[in-house]
């Protein structure tokens, strides 16, 4: 088995400040992903990674940035922080990210924006 | 692009009635694979079962699904809901080339009540 910890928990930032969030796998996958999860709009795909180094834009990139400097690590910038943003950020990971994989989530980073 | 469309919103239910979660899907992939994740509340979103075949039956913790590609559909069911089957519910497809990409439908909150 193995687990996925995203830090931080919680976040409150304020209008326009760039905020980064922190993903760890340790259950040695290849692919990870980032979604926002808003109520009512489900699972939106922000980047995704298929091995170290590399970066692939989901739907929803505007806005964010991404690296993946380790296999077992993926982070995501917010750019620019939106007045009274609030949002669930979702890290995940899959074995390869083949269309049959199953994609295991972190516990997500609640940000609030004031 | 690919997208899923599920139930609108939130279901509510007396314990011991069935339960049916609507899910279609459009794709332009002849092979689409579907799955269904869960998340409870305060929990991060877990598989529940998954697909690629048409027209068979797959099961897990008591609930089912049946792909049918001729109509588009995975929806999920079981026979008699319990009061810890109360959760969001996210129907979600798997794009054919290259993998990695998974669309998810806006979620279903299923509420259960005695």
């Amino acid at each position: 088995g193995g687990i996925i910890t995203q830090t931080p928990k919680f976040l409150i930032g304020q209008e326009g400040q760039k905020l980064t969030l922190k993903c760890q796998q340790n259950f040695n996958h290849d692919t990870m992903y980032w979604y926002r999860q808003d109520s009512g709009k489900g699972l939106r795909l922000i980047y995704y990674s298929i091995t170290e180094n590399d970066l692939q834009k989901g739907d929803l990139s505007e806005g964010y940035d991404a690296s993946r400097e380790k296999k077992s690590s993926f982070s995501l910038t917010v750019t620019s922080a939106q007045k009274n943003e609030m949002a669930v950020f979702l890290c995940a990971s899959s074995i390869l990210g083949g269309i049959q994989d199953t994609q295991y989530f972190g516990p997500g980073t609640r940000l609030l924006v004031l | 692009g690919d997208s899923v469309t599920q139930t609108e919103g939130l279901v509510t239910l007396t314990e011991g009635l069935p339960v049916m979660l609507n899910c279609t899907y459009q794709t332009i992939y002849s092979n689409p694979f579907l799955f269904w994740y869960v998340q409870h509340l305060n929990e991060s979103p877990r598989l529940l079962l998954k697909s690629f075949t048409d027209n068979k039956r797959t099961e897990h913790q008591g609930f089912h699904a049946t792909l049918h590609k001729s109509s588009s559909s995975f929806h999920l069911q079981k026979s008699s809901a319990q009061l810890s089957d109360s959760a969001l519910y996210y129907c979600a497809l798997s794009e054919g080339a290259g993998g990695y990409k998974v669309v998810f439908g806006s979620g279903t909150r299923l509420l259960v009540s005695p």
